[in-house]
């Protein structure tokens, strides 16, 4: 079974502080995505990442693929309460392109 | 463009009973999925459509859930009979892409069961 570990499971922080959230697997992926869910919504896509090594910037958002393309981050600078909600990751297998997914990260910031 | 319909958003229903769950894709999204979302956990596959086929149901409890997809466009998910621990959101969403590509998924609101 193909596992997506998300950490930490949960984080309350204060408005203006820089966090981090990390997604790390021992498989390998084509390609991975990560999408923030609001309360009563669904999840709204972020950002794909493909490459190896690849980082993209998304505002105050920077996510990274790591080189083996086995896990990914996603910082955060100076954290507003817009950012509030729960962070999924979805790697997409490089055998047959099937999407695992992460149990989130739920974000909280305080103003 | 409209997004992912779903409906109902909420439906309380005791255990035994059955419930039906409705989904309108983006138009012209080839694969639609069904994931069961419980309170504090990521989304858990379901069933996963291509057109009017089923391309993964390996996680679906075959002997009470069951979906359709006819005419390859809107889809329906069925439970029958409901249990306690099938109480959860269900999450339909969409994709633009075929089988062997796995591009942006687009949710619907979900619909909330509780099971009581």
């Amino acid at each position: 079974t193909q596992l997506l570990e998300q950490s930490p499971q949960f984080l309350s922080i204060q408005e203006g502080e820089n966090l981090t959230v990390y997604c790390n697997s021992s498989s390998v992926f084509s390609s991975l995505q990560w999408y923030r869910q609001e309360p009563g919504e669904g999840p709204v896509l972020l950002v794909t990442v493909v490459t190896g090594g690849e980082v993209k910037k998304l505002k105050r958002l920077t996510f990274q693929f790591g080189d083996a393309r086995k896990d990914s981050s996603l910082h955060i600078t100076a954290a507003q309460p817009g950012d509030t909600g729960l962070y999924l990751c979805a790697g997409a297998l490089d055998s047959n392109y099937q999407l695992i997914w992460g149990a989130g990260t739920k974000l909280i910031i305080k103003p | 463009e409209a997004g992912v319909a779903q409906s109902p958003r909420y439906k309380i229903i005791e255990k035994r009973q059955s419930v039906a769950f409705w989904c309108n894709p983006i138009s012209g999204h080839a694969t639609l999925y069904w994931y069961q979302q419980i309170l504090g956990q990521g989304p858990k596959l379901l069933i996963q459509f291509q057109n009017n086929g089923v391309v993964d149901d390996s996680q679906l409890p075959k002997d009470r859930f069951s979906a359709e997809r006819l005419k390859g466009v809107d889809s329906t998910l069925k439970i029958q009979p409901a249990k306690l621990e099938d109480s959860a959101v269900y999450l339909c969403a969409s994709s633009l892409n075929g089988r062997g590509v796995t591009g942006e998924l687009f949710f619907g609101e979900g619909s909330r069961l509780t099971v009581l």
